[in-house]
């Protein structure tokens, strides 16, 4: 019945590992999307995906990638983690530009 | 668990009564406008959207109004209940697949 899943709802992890995220949606949406929430609430876009075109927020480093099996998957690979990826990342999916609907989060602790 | 608000504005009400929330947007470009809810622990739901040819649209206790001149959006909630308790996100979309811009947050506390 879940729209938008996500796996793991925590994960922490040492500083330089390397992590996945999955994020699964069954909504039949073309457009995936990463988003960063930090400790004040602050949510952020971190990359647009559709089968045609990856936009991706200049502010985000080259150590982030979401890599797409299907339509269905946005999965978010992070290399070398730093402290400051401490965050929660929420997935999201649509259809085109219409209403995003957002997964329950994985909150990304790094020690 | 986490502290909720204590970075954000916070709006106060009592349980029964309307809630305004108020957000300013940015970009006097963008068409599609959408109110978010989050519960602690939760992803952020949707609650009503409304485009920039509307300037106002209701939902099931919740209205949302739009003023481009002054770039401003509002969401009401009638008769506030304690499930209303969240941080509610005010997000603009400037078209494209680029995703949606998020405003700060307002974190509504419905008092007994």
């Amino acid at each position: 019945d879940t729209a938008v899943s996500q796996t793991p709802k925590y994960l922490v992890t040492q500083m330089g590992n390397d992590k996945s995220i999955k994020c699964e949606q069954n909504l039949g949406h073309d457009t995936m999307y990463w988003y960063k929430q930090d400790s004040k609430k602050f949510l952020k876009i971190m990359f647009s995906y559709n089968n045609k075109e990856l936009i991706i927020n200049e502010t985000v480093p080259n150590r982030f990638s979401p890599k797409s099996p299907d339509k269905a998957h946005l999965n978010l690979h992070i290399n070398s983690l730093e402290l400051g990826d401490s965050a929660v990342y929420f997935c999201a999916s649509s259809r085109a530009q219409d209403t995003q609907y957002f997964g329950p989060g994985t909150r990304l602790t790094v020690l | 668990g986490e502290s909720v608000g204590l970075h954000l504005p916070t709006l106060s009400v009592q349980e029964g009564d309307n809630s305004i929330i108020n957000c300013a947007y940015s970009n006097s470009a963008s068409d599609y406008f959408i109110w978010y809810k989050q519960e602690s622990g939760k992803g952020p739901q949707f609650i009503i959207d409304i485009r920039s040819n509307m300037d106002k649209r209701q939902g099931q206790r919740v209205t949302v109004l739009l003023n481009k001149t002054v770039k401003h959006l509002s969401l009401q909630i009638a008769a506030t209940q304690p499930g209303d308790s969240a941080v509610y996100f005010c997000a603009e979309n400037m078209g494209g697949a680029d995703g949606l811009t998020f405003g700060k947050g307002t974190h509504l506390i419905i008092q007994p």
